[in-house]
């Protein structure tokens, strides 16, 4: 077994800020994942990366920078914070061989 | 582009009654994996049930869904609801290399007593 934890768990910022999340597993999986959900809209993939060093835009990386220093671990940038911003920003990792992925609980920004 | 698609954005059910979910998706394709992940209050979400397996039924906690790839549908059910399964359901999609999940819009499931 494994977790993931995501830190901070409450992310307060002003308009304009920079924000930066962060993202943990022990899983040893290759793959790590950043979504942000919004009441409706289900679950969005801002970045992924699919080994240490590597990065890969989702549909909704504008806005958002990210970092995969070692394998272990997946950072998020908010670039500049907007009021709109304020959900939930996922973390997850991938078994490669059962294609399922794992979440952490999640980091709630709010904007203000 | 691969597409999931859930039409209920909220599902209301009496305790006991039968609970069904839906689920179609679009992609190019011919063997798509299609999961069901559940996400409750104050937890993380996590895989409910998966299959890439065409017609067969895969079950998991007292759910089931089957995998029709005549219809692109994966439409999640369960004989009878409890209040515990109150929860938000979200349909997802793997095509090709697995690397990436398209998630559906999600359905808020709420059982009442």
């Amino acid at each position: 077994g494994g977790i993931i934890t995501q830190t901070p768990k409450f992310l307060i910022g002003q308009e304009g800020q920079k924000l930066t999340l962060k993202c943990q597993q022990n899983f040893n999986h290759d793959t790590m994942y950043w979504y942000r959900q919004d009441s409706g809209k289900g679950l969005r993939l801002i970045y992924y990366s699919i080994t240490e060093n590597d990065l890969q835009k989702g549909d909704l990386s504008e806005g958002y920078d990210a970092s995969r220093e070692k394998k272990s671990s997946f950072s998020l940038t908010v670039t500049s914070a907007q009021k709109n911003e304020m959900a939930v920003f996922l973390c997850a990792s991938r078994d490669w061989d059962s294609y399922e992925q794992y979440f952490g609980p999640g980091t709630r920004l709010t904007v203000l | 582009g691969d597409s999931v698609t859930q039409t209920e954005g909220l599902v209301t059910l009496t305790e006991g009654l039968p609970v069904m979910l839906n689920c179609t998706y679009q992609t190019i394709y011919s063997n798509p994996f299609l999961f069901w992940y559940v996400h409750y209050l104050n937890e993380s979400p996590r895989l409910l049930l998966k299959s890439s397996t065409d017609n067969k039924r895969t079950e998991h906690q007292g759910f089931h869904a089957t995998l029709h790839k005549s219809s692109s549908s994966f439409h999640l059910q369960k004989s009878s609801a409890q209040l515990s399964d109150s929860a938000l359901y979200y349909c997802a999609l793997s095509g090709g290399s697995g690397n990436k999940l398209i998630f559906g819009t999600g359905t808020l499931l709420s059982v009442k007593p």
